[in-house]
């Protein structure tokens, strides 16, 4: 079954500390994976996508994310985070366009909160 | 980048009562849109899938006779909470897929609605 799990649930770093959240997958055949943001009262907004090719891929405001297919990973990251980033951070996945696993999935979620 | 807009973003509606929400894609058609539901602090769940011309397929848990979901045209789907009861207050979420891109399946989201049932 296809999956997307994310295990840190709440992280709390100080600013200018280096971020990494984790997201695996778990998906049988091509996967597309993204990472989104929540800012606190806004709507989701993508920071990044890996469909194919270099497996590290940049995003916006500095983040960036590493294709692992050996661990089945994706994780996050940005090596001197806001305060401005805080917010909820979301890892989801997709399958094939036009396969019965095209919908996407997202992870239980990160809270990222960012201490002054 | 390619729009979603969602209406309305914001309902109340009383105990009993139908409820619909309208997903639309502005700049491109959308053979598939997602409809999803986030509890407070929580993520998105997936609620169905919905595909123009065709009937939904709903998510395992999810009543299909509950969350009507109408996708008839390649810009418009919408979803109709019915007899809503306080249990379904949520944010609901949709995102649709551009059709004339076949090799990803990159979805964007509308800004979503807030459903409360009194």
């Amino acid at each position: 079954a296809q999956s997307v799990s994310q295990h840190n649930h709440h992280v709390i770093l100080s600013e200018a500390a280096s971020l990494e959240l984790g997201c695996n997958y778990s998906y049988g055949g091509t996967v597309n994976l993204f990472w989104y943001v929540q800012y606190p009262g806004q709507h989701l907004q993508l920071l990044l996508k890996y469909f194919s090719g270099d497996p590290l891929v940049k995003g916006i405001k500095g983040f960036e994310a590493e294709f692992i297919k050996s661990k089945f990973s994706f994780n996050l990251r940005k090596p001197s985070v806001q305060w401005s980033d805080t917010a909820e951070y979301f890892c989801a996945g997709g399958g094939h366009p036009y396969s019965s696993a095209s919908k996407i999935i997202f992870g239980s979620g990160t809270r990222l909160s960012i201490r002054p | 980048g390619a729009v979603v807009s969602q209406h309305p973003s914001r309902v109340i509606c009383k105990s009993g009562t139908s409820v619909k929400i309208e997903c639309r894609s502005l700049d491109f058609q959308a053979t598939t849109m997602f409809w999803y539901r986030q509890f407070p602090k929580k993520s998105l769940m997936l609620m169905a899938t919905s595909n123009e011309g065709s009937k939904a397929t709903y998510e395992q848990g999810v009543e299909k006779d509950k969350f009507l979901i109408n996708h008839a045209s390649l810009t418009l789907s919408t979803l109709t909470v019915t007899s809503a009861h306080p249990e379904d207050s949520s944010f609901y979420i949709c995102s649709a897929r551009d059709s004339a891109r076949t090799e990803d399946t990159e979805a964007f989201f509308g800004q979503g609605t807030r459903l409360t049932v009194v």
